[in-house]
């Protein structure tokens, strides 16, 4: 199966500024990577599909690069609704998978 | 709106059985793929299993295959997730998922979630 390893664990951020997060795929999956954004007792919400579209009603701070084996989630001007855990999925090869998440906490 | 709605979660004792169903509202049920995903307490995301549109093909993580069966009733609008031999490690939030795209448009990743399930497995 796929692995997915996302870095870093935990990013702590103020609000304003920009965040980075990183997945990296263990064999190439072309763009068919997602990111997800989960708050606490809430159900994930997918913020970018096929590595770099936006779904529909996310803020355009939000964007996605990459392809083949390495993906990054920017998150240009961090809001106080942003702070998050965010996870990356992988569409590519069954079983579909998901990174560990990154956690985005408030310094 | 997209609208799904999980039931039948609950505490079941290792080695016992349990159905989740989820009730899908607001779209053409009949154009899109589901999926089960869960998380157990203070984890990350697992995928486990996948079912087509006619509920004629399925997939499942290698974790849940042979205890896990995943099914539909298009007449229901309905998606199950039928749970037998349950272990503590099954304790989790069980989330029914669908695809963001119907299969004409290309399926698309897992893109609406449920707002999930609770599933306790003890004694």
């Amino acid at each position: 199966e796929v692995v997915l390893t996302q870095s870093p664990a935990t990013l702590s951020l103020s609000p304003g500024e920009s965040a980075t997060l990183s997945c990296r795929a263990s064999e190439s999956i072309s763009s068919f990577l997602a990111w997800y954004q989960q708050k606490p007792g809430q159900a994930p919400r997918l913020l970018i599909y096929d590595a770099s579209n936006r779904a529909t009603g996310i803020p355009a701070r939000f964007s996605g690069s990459g392809s083949e084996t390495d993906f990054i989630l920017t998150i240009s001007s961090l809001e106080p609704e942003d702070f998050a855990v965010y996870y990356c999925q992988q569409r590519s090869v069954w079983p579909l998978t998901f990174g560990g998440g990154t956690k985005v906490e408030m310094k | 709106d997209v609208q799904l709605e999980e039931s039948g979660g609950g505490l079941v004792q290792p080695g016992g059985s349990l159905r989740l169903s989820c009730t899908a509202s607001g779209f053409n049920f009949l154009k899109y793929w589901f999926h089960w995903v869960r998380q157990a307490p203070g984890k990350g995301l697992v995928w486990l299993a996948r079912v087509n549109t006619e509920g004629s093909s399925t997939t499942y993580a290698d974790s849940v295959k042979g205890r896990f069966t995943i099914s539909r009733d298009n007449a229901k609008n309905t998606l199950y997730l039928q749970m037998n031999s349950l272990r503590a490690e099954d304790t989790a939030v069980y989330y029914c998922v669908r695809d963001l795209f119907d299969v004409l448009t290309g399926r698309g990743p897992p893109g609406y979630w449920g707002q999930g399930a609770l599933v306790t497995v003890s004694a």
